[in-house]
């Protein structure tokens, strides 16, 4: 079946460094990909997404591209910020199956 | 309204009993989904309502688990002779349930606790 990989956290960062947090995928076809966020005490909620091969979601200076070749859809940000701290989840939605997979998430701390 | 809500908040409750959690999604989702997220562990997909259509029951994990959702909107997951291990973070999600709108916005969670 699908499936969903994620880089293990947790993963700390000081402010304004780089960040990448991998996500690979399995699929039949070619699923609707999607980054979920979900800070401290709030729930989730979507960050991007990307519906087709080569699209660039984007959001509050996150990116992440849908990379058919290599099934991935890294998300990245050039300069974290402290209000970055939160965990994120790498999803997809099948083209068959109209459910969604997520992945184990991705715990993400930023010092000051 | 304005987003998915879902009550109780929070449930305490002894091993055997039997739960009720409650959904209502945003007003004019067809789609509704329930996931289970466990301490440390991502979400796990539950069931899936869309529209008329019979659900896709495929994530539950046993027969003490069953939903429903009536006139096309609130939904109610419930789960029978409740056991230590069902103590999670119970979500629910709606969206538009059309294939260029799979945007899920998510409720804020009922947190089950199983003594």
């Amino acid at each position: 079946g699908d499936s969903v990989t994620q880089m293990e956290g947790p993963v700390t960062l000081s402010e304004e460094a780089f960040l990448t947090i991998n996500c690979t995928y399995t699929a039949t076809g070619y699923p609707s990909l999607f980054w979920y966020v979900q800070y401290p005490g709030e729930g989730l909620q979507l960050l991007l997404k990307a519906t087709k091969a080569d699209d660039k979601g984007s959001n509050k200076g996150f990116e992440a591209t849908y990379r058919k070749e290599t099934t991935s859809f890294h998300l990245e940000k050039g300069s974290v910020q402290v209000s970055d701290s939160a965990v994120y989840f790498c999803a997809l939605r099948g083209r068959r199956s109209q459910n969604f997979v997520f992945g184990p998430g991705t715990r993400l701390s930023v010092l000051p | 309204g304005a987003g998915v809500s879902q009550s109780p908040s929070n449930k305490v409750t002894e091993k055997g009993k039997d739960v009720e959690l409650r959904c209502d999604p945003i007003s004019g989702h067809t789609a509704l989904y329930w996931y289970r997220q466990s301490l440390g562990q991502g979400l796990e997909f539950l069931i899936y309502f869309q529209g008329n259509s019979a659900p896709d029951k495929s994530g539950l994990p046993s027969d003490r688990f069953s939903a429903e959702r009536t006139g096309g909107s609130v939904s109610t997951l419930t789960i029978q002779r409740t056991q230590q291990e069902d103590s999670a973070v119970y979500l629910c999600a709606s969206s538009l349930g059309l294939a260029d709108q799979e945007t899920q916005y998510f409720g804020p969670g009922t947190r089950l606790l199983v003594l």
